[in-house]
């Protein structure tokens, strides 16, 4: 089956330490994202990737780091500058990055639910 | 910078057709409209995309006024399992900037049996 994987689930963490999220997609997709979602509210961009070896800050970004070495894989961590790390944490991809007269459909995987103590 | 508003929450009966609005003023010329489905504790699910006037699907249609400044979308004959948080997104073309791409709050749909 094709389709994005995040783990793991659930993730406990005490403050101050770093802790790194994985997301894997077998869609052969170029372009993938890194959401955060607080109770209640939207989706907010942390980090994306148009293709591999690049990824660009979105507009939550600071506490936050990435890597794009692998096509199929682009891990987030979150580290102890984050302000506020607990919350919902979604991986996407698409096809292409945001090219005209293409979908621009995202695919989300399952989410990881961090809480920091 | 394409903000969007939505109604907080709509409320529907089982069988009865649902339109839910989204402003979104400052559309560019090229940017396109999607439409996301989101269930709790899950990833937000594509539901449907347009640019102008109808676009419609197995599970959806999409309207689109002339100006471009709001879209609907319309759920037809909604069931229980369409209780979900509905939300659009203006996806930024020209400028290319995915900074632009964050969901707003969405819109609660609860179905009533």
């Amino acid at each position: 089956d094709g389709g994005i994987t995040q783990s793991p689930k659930y993730l406990f963490r005490k403050e101050g330490q770093n802790v790194t999220l994985s997301c894997e997609q077998n869609l052969n997709h170029d372009a993938m994202y890194w959401y955060r979602q607080d109770p209640g509210q939207g989706l907010r961009l942390i980090y994306y990737s148009q293709i591999v070896n690049d990824f660009q800050k979105g507009d939550i970004a600071e506490g936050y780091s990435v890597s794009r070495e692998k096509k199929e894989s682009f891990p987030l961590t979150v580290t102890s500058a984050q302000k506020n790390p607990t919350a919902f944490y979604l991986c996407a991809s698409s096809p292409h990055w945001l090219r005209d007269g293409s979908s621009y459909e995202q695919y989300f995987g399952p989410g990881t639910r961090l809480t920091v103590t | 910078l394409a903000k969007t508003t939505q109604p907080i929450s709509m409320d529907s009966y089982e069988g009865q057709e649902v339109n839910i609005t989204c402003s979104h003023n400052n559309i560019a010329t090229n940017d396109y409209i999607t439409w996301y489905q989101q269930f709790p504790s899950q990833g937000p699910r594509f539901i449907i995309q347009g640019y102008k006037t109808k676009v419609t699907n197995e599970v959806a249609s999409l309207f689109i006024p002339a100006d471009r400044k709001s879209s609907t979308l319309s759920l037809p004959r909604v069931s229980l399992s369409d209780t979900a948080v509905y939300y659009c997104l203006v996806v930024p073309i020209i400028s290319g900037s995915a900074r632009q791409l964050t969901f707003g709050s969405g819109t609660q749909l609860t179905v009533l049996p």
